[in-house]
């Protein structure tokens, strides 16, 4: 079944921890996206990445890692560093070139700093 | 700089009667854009882009560059097309993905 799964769907952390979370898809898709989405922010770019072993920040980068090992995988960390890290994050991927740059979003992933 | 603009946050109408959903942008490239829509507890998935000038559920969207504008349109609204959507904006050469903040679209009976 191919398809963008994030895990896990409920996040915890206690402040002053590092926290991953994880990414995959099966499309084969080049380009991978992490957003953090915020009642009346619409959805904010954090990290993208077009090719394995190479990302560029977004709009909101600082207090966020990624890496990009594989082609399939894009885990994001949200470190302690992260001012308000409390919120709903959405990770995406789609093709590059050709017609269908259509985004495939995963369920998201709500974290919650307790 | 790059910018997706929905001026809407939420925008009510009656079933039947005619819906826009404004978005503007802010690109010096050459722009691809998206509608977006997010039903409840759906995951966000395309509803149309501008490249394929495609009617999808009724909607459509028409790119018009000299006012940097993608709005989307329906004729007569149904009630379920009540959801959340979003706007996109896709940079040529680095390929960032650009969202609006969204306009919540509630269709009453």
């Amino acid at each position: 079944d191919g398809g963008i799964t994030q895990s896990p769907k409920y996040l915890f952390r206690k402040e002053g921890q590092n926290v991953t979370l994880s990414c995959e898809q099966n499309l084969n898709h080049d380009a991978m996206y992490w957003y953090r989405q915020d009642p009346g922010q619409g959805l904010r770019l954090i990290y993208y990445s077009q090719i394995v072993n190479d990302f560029q920040k977004g709009d909101i980068a600082e207090g966020y890692s990624v890496s990009r090992e594989k082609k399939e995988s894009f885990p994001l960390t949200v470190t302690s560093a992260q001012k308000n890290p409390t919120a709903f994050y959405l990770c995406a991927s789609s093709m590059m070139r050709g017609l269908n740059t259509e985004a495939f979003f995963g369920q998201g992933t709500r974290l919650t700093v307790v | 700089a790059q910018r997706v603009t929905q001026p809407e946050k939420l925008l009510s109408v009656f079933k039947g009667a005619p819906v826009e959903l404004k978005c503007n942008y802010s690109y010096s490239g050459s722009p691809e854009l998206f509608w977006y829509v997010q039903y409840s507890r759906q995951r966000l998935q395309l509803l149309l882009r501008h490249i394929s000038r495609e009617s999808i559920k009724g909607f459509t969207a028409d790119l018009n560059k000299g006012e940097t504008s993608f709005h989307l349109k329906k004729p007569f609204a149904q009630e379920e097309d009540s959801a959340m959507y979003y706007c996109a904006l896709l940079t040529s050469g680095t390929y960032k993905y650009i969202f609006g903040t969204g306009t919540r679209l509630k269709v009453l009976a």
